[in-house]
Order: structure tokens, then C-alpha cells, then sequence
């Protein structure tokens, strides 16, 4: 059973950075896309970005663009949000989720979850 | 980047059937697999519907999932307290180089 446990959260100042981190395990790492996926207090669940098994290809959604990047190390079974530019708006519990192929664009998402790491963005 | 249109609520007595709706387009729902995740307060989201209609080894099968056309349906059976939880359905859009959506969430209620 896949485990992922987040962490890197904490509090930032708007225009700061935060990198967060998800180290997976019980599956093989690089056969799966990996995804960022926040939720802001009393909020509904928004997608901030993904990326494929082997790293090549990277997604994010329009409201990170250009501040946000993805990374991921197979080595080391963990995938990265690198996050710049914070706004206030960027404050949330961040997920990190295993999607359920190598590839996103093909329609497959998210098949386990892991428990968050909350980030808060405020001057 | 919009979201996928679901009630904001639903409710049912112990026992009853309760239907939650989910609404697309053809860029979305209309061309791709819905899932539906169930996330009960202060927990993290937990997969109960992949690829339109399947379920997850351990998700009971009061659980379905449908789709037709730009629209998917959740339906459980049975109703039982410990469904009462935060509901979202989800599917990729294949515009602007393809992206999540996200349902709103339907906040279900047994009574």
C-alpha cells in the first residue's frame, strides 16, 4: 500500500519561498505521476500541479504558473513543490497524491493521498 | 480553470438512497474518466470512484459510480452515518495543455 508523507510546510511571507516535500513508499516510485493538490480552510479541493513517472513532463494549473515548479528525485522517492511568489491566497493544506499511471494527460488521477502539510502565507 | 458543477449538499435518512450529481463538459467529463473522492472532516481525501464506475478494493458496494455524456452520478445505497462526509468528483480537462478539475464538493448529511 503506497504511504506518502508530506512535509516543508509552515509560515512564509507574501513574495517568500517554501519547498515541499512528499517521500512515498510501498510502490515503485517512477512508474507512477505524482501531484500537488491544496485545500484552503472551509475550501473545496484544487489541483496546483503534476508530473509524470520519469519527470519529463510537469502540469500545473493557471493560478501557479511561472511561481510554482515540480520537481521529483527517483532516486530518492520523493517529489518537490517548489514554491515562489507567495500570495495570501496560496496559504492551504498542500497534498501530496499518487496518481494511478505514468502519465496524467491520459484522463488517470489520483489513487492515494497523503495527510498534508499546511502552509500559511501572511506578512 | 473552472470547476465541475456539483450540488453543495445532499442529505438522507439511515438506510436510504442518496444520488450526488456532477456536471462537465465535453472537454472534461465528456472525454475522460471521472473519479469521486470522500473526505471526511479533518482527514485527507480518500478515492471511492475511479474510471467512471470502479471501485476500489475495501470501498464498500453501496458505493456506484455512472456517467453519461458531460454529467456523472454517485450513488449510495444504505445510507449509514459513517457516510456522512465531504463528497468531490474529479476529472482531467484536456484545454490549455490539460489540467484537474475539481467538483465544489457536496457536503452529505444523514439525518
Amino acid at each position: 500500500e503506497a504511504q506518502l508523507l508530506e512535509s516543508g510546510g509552515g509560515l512564509a511571507r507574501p513574495g517568500g519561498s517554501l519547498t515541499l516535500s512528499c517521500s512515498a513508499s510501498g510502490f515503485t516510485f517512477s512508474s507512477f505521476a505524482m501531484g500537488w493538490v491544496r485545500q484552503a480552510p472551509g475550501k473545496g479541493l484544487e489541483w496546483v500541479s503534476g508530473i509524470s513517472g520519469s519527470g519529463s513532463i510537469t502540469y500545473s494549473a493557471d493560478s501557479v504558473k511561472g511561481r510554482f515548479t515540480i520537481s521529483r528525485d527517483n532516486s530518492r522517492n520523493t517529489v518537490f513543490l517548489h514554491m515562489n511568489g507567495l500570495r495570501a491566497e496560496d496559504s492551504a493544506l498542500y497534498y501530496c497524491a499518487k496518481v494511478e499511471a505514468t502519465y496524467m494527460d491520459y484522463g488517470d488521477l489520483f489513487d492515494d493521498w497523503g495527510q498534508g502539510t499546511l502552509v500559511t502565507v501572511c506578512s | 480553470q473552472s470547476v465541475l458543477t456539483q450540488p453543495p449538499s445532499a442529505s438522507g435518512t439511515p438506510g436510504q438512497t442518496v444520488t450526488i450529481s456532477c456536471s462537465g463538459s465535453s472537454s472534461n467529463i465528456g472525454s475522460n474518466s471521472v473519479y469521486w473522492y470522500q473526505q471526511v472532516p479533518g482527514t485527507a481525501p480518500k478515492l471511492l470512484i475511479y474510471r467512471n464506475d470502479r471501485r476500489p478494493s475495501g470501498v464498500p458496494d453501496r458505493f456506484s459510480g455512472s456517467k453519461s455524456g458531460t454529467s456523472a452520478s454517485l450513488a449510495i445505497t444504505g445510507l449509514r452515518s459513517e457516510d456522512e462526509a465531504e463528497y468531490y468528483c474529479a476529472a482531467w480537462d484536456d484545454n490549455m495543455g490539460g489540467y484537474v478539475m475539481f467538483g465544489g464538493g457536496t457536503k452529505l448529511t444523514v439525518l
